[in-house]
């Protein structure tokens, strides 16, 4: 069964410093593979995904995503953290049936 | 183009009461997922309709229920509320081409009482 595991619930750093979070999934088979970004009272905002290609994904926002087959990873990075990247990010697998992990809440420090 | 639109936003209602929620899928987008999303459980997908036709379900009791009409929108419905399904719940809708991958409504934040 797909499934996401997000290790980290709760990550702060400072603005400007440079930013990774984890997400490791189960799948059977080549996994589609997302990110997406909830404020506050918000819905879901994509900000990457990965289907096949270039292991490496470029997002909105300054987001990237390196997809790694042989640690069942797809982290998330962003070199220069801005105070409005405060929220809550989650990886999902799947497609029109995503499994989502429980999410990671970014804090900001001024 | 506009977004994947929910009504209505926010929703009252006592145990026992039913509960329908609408979904209109962004333009030209046929498939459209439900999902809920509660502090304790997280995101869980509900179900996933194409085509007027039920593709997927999650692990969700038959209280549970959704439609889709010709033109993609989508409802769906809870019977019998329990005070645990007070939750946000919200609607991606997505092209066949799954490399588009799925766009989200604001969601309906339904309180139970």
């Amino acid at each position: 069964a797909q499934s996401v595991t997000q290790p980290d619930i709760h990550i702060t750093v400072s603005e400007g410093a440079s930013l990774e979070l984890r997400c490791n999934y189960s799948y059977g088979a080549t996994p589609y593979l997302f990110w997406y970004v909830q404020s506050p009272g918000q819905g879901l905002q994509l900000l990457l995904k990965y289907f096949s290609g270039d292991t490496l994904v470029q997002g909105i926002k300054g987001f990237e995503a390196e997809f790694k087959r042989s640690q069942s990873s797809f982290n998330l990075r962003k070199p220069s953290v801005h105070w409005s990247d405060a929220a809550e990010y989650f990886c999902a697998v799947g497609f029109n049936d995503m499994r989502f992990g429980a999410g990671t809440r970014l804090t900001v420090k001024p | 183009k506009a977004g994947v639109t929910q009504t209505p936003r926010y929703l009252i209602k006592t145990r026992g009461q039913q509960v329908t929620l609408s979904c209109s899928p962004i333009s030209g987008h046929r498939s459209v997922s439900w999902y809920q999303q509660t502090p304790g459980q997280g995101l869980q997908f509900l179900f996933e309709y194409f085509s007027e036709t039920q593709r997927n379900k999650g692990n969700f009791p038959g209280r549970f229920s959704g439609r889709q009409f010709s033109n993609s929108r989508s409802e769906m419905n809870v019977s019998t509320l329990e005070l645990g399904d007070s939750a946000l719940y919200l609607c991606a809708s997505s092209t066949q081409d799954r490399d588009e991958g799925q766009y989200f409504g604001p969601g309906t934040r339904l309180l139970v009482l």
